[in-house]
């Protein structure tokens, strides 16, 4: 049961580039979730899918952009990359709206130089 | 910014018992209080979760207080493998968008 899945796990850019991160789920979960840790900080929301074809800003949305390509995967954007997105990137997802757990990928290692 | 206070640091022996503290000041009767924990820079692990009532579950037990002000996670025989920072968190959005603090860095010591 591979839960939440993203790619890659790592990947270097240099500042400019573009880049979009993967992430899919095999539970049927109807909301996804981006955040991105910075060191030694809790996770902060990037952006949101609280259903299959809706996506909503978060706390820190600046320089991403992000589509719902079906229920399964929810992909994160970054258009022209900048040092200060160097962190760790964090896909979820949960059943439904409602009182329910998000599930956690294991993480995307990112750094822009 | 996160809406919960919690140390930042504990240690626990393993095999004691291990209870982290958090203050959830601003909480609303319809906030869920979860926890999570973060294992080396893993994805964050969902532990329990509760509104009023204590909760048991496999992993840990939660205790919250009867004003809500106060909840306490309770891992009963702590091990090396639950070394860990741990989030609690108030969930106040039906959409289910977490607020993560710094959390607590737990470290379990043989």
């Amino acid at each position: 049961n591979a839960g939440v899945t993203q790619t890659p796990k790592f990947q270097v850019l240099k500042t400019g580039q573009s880049m979009t991160l993967q992430c899919a789920q095999d539970m049927n979960h109807n909301s996804m979730y981006w955040y991105r840790q910075d060191p030694g900080m809790g996770l902060r929301l990037i952006y949101y899918s609280a259903s299959e074809g809706t996506t909503d800003k978060g706390e820190v949305p600046n320089g991403y952009n992000v589509s719902r390509l079906n229920k399964r995967e929810f992909s994160l954007r970054l258009e022209s990359a900048a040092p200060s997105q160097t962190s760790v990137y964090f896909c979820a997802s949960r059943p439904q709206a409602g009182n329910q757990p998000q599930h956690f990928g294991d993480g995307t290692r990112l750094s822009i130089l | 910014d996160a809406k919960t206070t919690q140390p930042p640091s504990m240690d626990c022996a393993e095999g004691r018992a291990a209870n982290l503290p958090c203050n959830h000041s601003t909480i609303s009767g319809n906030e869920y209080v979860y926890w999570y924990r973060q294992i080396h820079s893993q994805g964050p692990q969902y532990i329990i979760h509760g509104l009023k009532n204590n909760e048991t579950n496999e992993m840990a037990s939660l205790i919250i207080t009867e004003d809500r002000k106060s909840s306490t996670l309770i891992l009963p025989h702590a091990t090396l493998r639950d070394t860990a920072v741990y989030y609690c968190i108030d969930l106040s959005d039906s959409w289910g968008k977490l607020q993560f603090g710094a959390g607590t860095q737990v470290v379990v010591t043989p």
